[in-house]
């Protein structure tokens, strides 16, 4: 299947600073990366959709200016969760959708723990 | 209600045992079904899709009904490396009328020796 790759695997990171994590599609053009949080014992819980050389649509109760999206080309997304605070701690994961992608398939990156001290 | 629900378990089976997880989704115009299976502290991976006659994949057997908005995942002889946690995935649209998947709380499984 494709490949997906996401950088750091893992971070601590003191509050008030900026992280951001990279996702990358390895082996194929991802019009489209979706990013996830997962807070442990919940379910992923979809953050934002982008598509490439667009802006990305956040879903209702994501703050846009807090969680930065940039989608500049096919093979890689970053996230730049700014300020961050403790409850931001979390299991970030992106999903990578490429051309003529069947049935939406996704395909995931190994995620991203994030915690913020 | 939430979109899509899962009973969470867990579910503690012996091993060879046959084990089935259900679950139900509240948008009826959704029209895409999946089954992921994530280990502990890794990501989701896709399982099996799901087909509106049915469909199989060695001991996995994945079930659809529409008309009462079920999706059902059987796993016959169950083995050690079946633990895991079952996510049960349905399509939807969001604000910018794009899709995205919708998760269910997932299922956990334990098989024992």
């Amino acid at each position: 299947g494709a490949v997906v790759s996401q950088h750091p695997s893992w971070v601590i990171c003191k509050s008030g600073t900026s992280v951001k994590i990279e996702c990358r599609s390895l082996d194929f053009q991802a019009t489209t990366m979706f990013w996830y949080r997962q807070f442990p014992k919940q379910s992923l819980m979809l953050m934002a959709t982008s598509n490439e050389g667009s802006k990305a649509t956040y879903e209702q109760g994501v703050e846009k200016d807090k969680f930065l999206i940039n989608h500049a080309s096919l093979t890689l997304s970053t996230l730049t969760v700014t300020s961050a605070h403790p409850e931001d701690s979390s299991f970030y994961i992106c999903s990578a959708r490429g051309f003529r992608a069947m049935n939406y398939e996704q395909y995931f990156g190994p995620g991203t723990r994030l915690t913020v001290t | 209600r939430k979109e899509v629900e899962q009973d969470p378990g867990p579910f503690n089976v012996p091993e060879g045992a046959t084990v089935a997880f259900n679950c139900t989704y509240s948008n009826s115009a959704s029209q895409s079904f999946f089954w992921y299976r994530q280990d502990c502290r890794k990501e989701p991976k896709l399982l099996m899709s799901v087909y509106s006659s049915g469909n199989e994949d060695g001991r996995f057997t994945a079930q659809l009904n529409r008309a009462s908005q079920y999706i059902s995942l059987l796993i016959r002889d169950s083995k050690l490396s079946d633990s895991a946690t079952y996510l049960c995935v349905v399509n939807s649209r969001n604000a910018g009328n794009n899709r995205k998947l919708i998760w269910g709380l997932g299922t956990s499984l334990a098989v024992n020796p």
